[in-house]
């Protein structure tokens, strides 16, 4: 049974260049949040994702949107890249029923280096 | 602002020795508890988690975590901590006044010497 994937694991950008991350949830979920986690901080909520829209939404500039595809797979894109971007993007996935509980599963990550 | 603390960033102790993590979160209401750990290189894993019932619970590895609601906290607890215990460890609320989204603290990093 996979858990959550990510890809790509590192990268590296410029800044003002644009970068598309992706994100398979574990089987049987059909939920994806996506957090931000800066170097010594934890997790900052960035959006989730249900039923292919955006249900939630924390405090994350319009650069940073994000797509659910049908079969709950999603992508996290950022544009116009700054270097204050650079930070562990995490997937988590859950099933409708955690979703309303919060207990998340999550991916390794994406180590994103904007230079 | 609402907000989930944890008072330690760093903590170094020696094996069998006891560990206790505070959290304290602000938001009123129903909540759900949760404490993460990270492992060197590996991904963020759930501990414990608390819904509802007994304010004492118990994770994995031996770790647990009271729940005190008059104190707003949920702080985690192990009597005797081995070096692969060395990890960085997150509390995390999700509460009904929040919008039901997981909100963590800015973790612990632990480290047990040997």
């Amino acid at each position: 049974d996979a858990g959550v994937t990510q890809s790509p694991t590192h990268l590296i950008k410029t800044r003002g260049q644009q970068v598309t991350l992706r994100c398979s949830p574990k089987s049987g979920h059909d939920t994806v949040s996506w957090y931000q986690q800066a170097l010594g901080q934890g997790p900052q909520f960035i959006f989730q994702y249900y039923e292919e829209e955006e249900r939630q939404r924390g405090n994350f500039p319009d650069r940073f949107s994000g797509h659910q595809f049908p079969n709950y797979s999603s992508e996290l894109n950022v544009n116009a890249l700054l270097l204050g971007d650079s930070a562990l993007y995490l997937c988590a996935s859950s099933s409708t029923p955690g979703q309303r509980t919060g207990e998340l599963f999550f991916g390794e990550g994406s180590r994103l280096t904007v230079l | 602002a609402q907000s989930v603390s944890q008072h330690n960033h760093h903590v170094i102790l020696s094996e069998a020795a006891s560990l206790e993590l505070g959290c304290n979160y602000s938001y009123g209401g129903t909540v759900n508890l949760f404490w993460y750990v990270q492992y060197p290189g590996q991904h963020l894993q759930l501990l414990l988690k608390y819904f509802s019932g007994d304010p004492l619970v118990k994770g994995i590895k031996g770790f647990e975590a009271e729940f005190i609601k008059s104190k707003f906290s949920f702080n985690l607890r192990k009597p005797s901590v081995q070096w692969s215990d060395t990890a960085e460890y997150f509390c995390a609320v999700n509460a009904k006044a929040a919008g039901n989204k997981l909100t963590f603290g800015g973790g612990t990093r632990v480290l047990v010497k040997p």
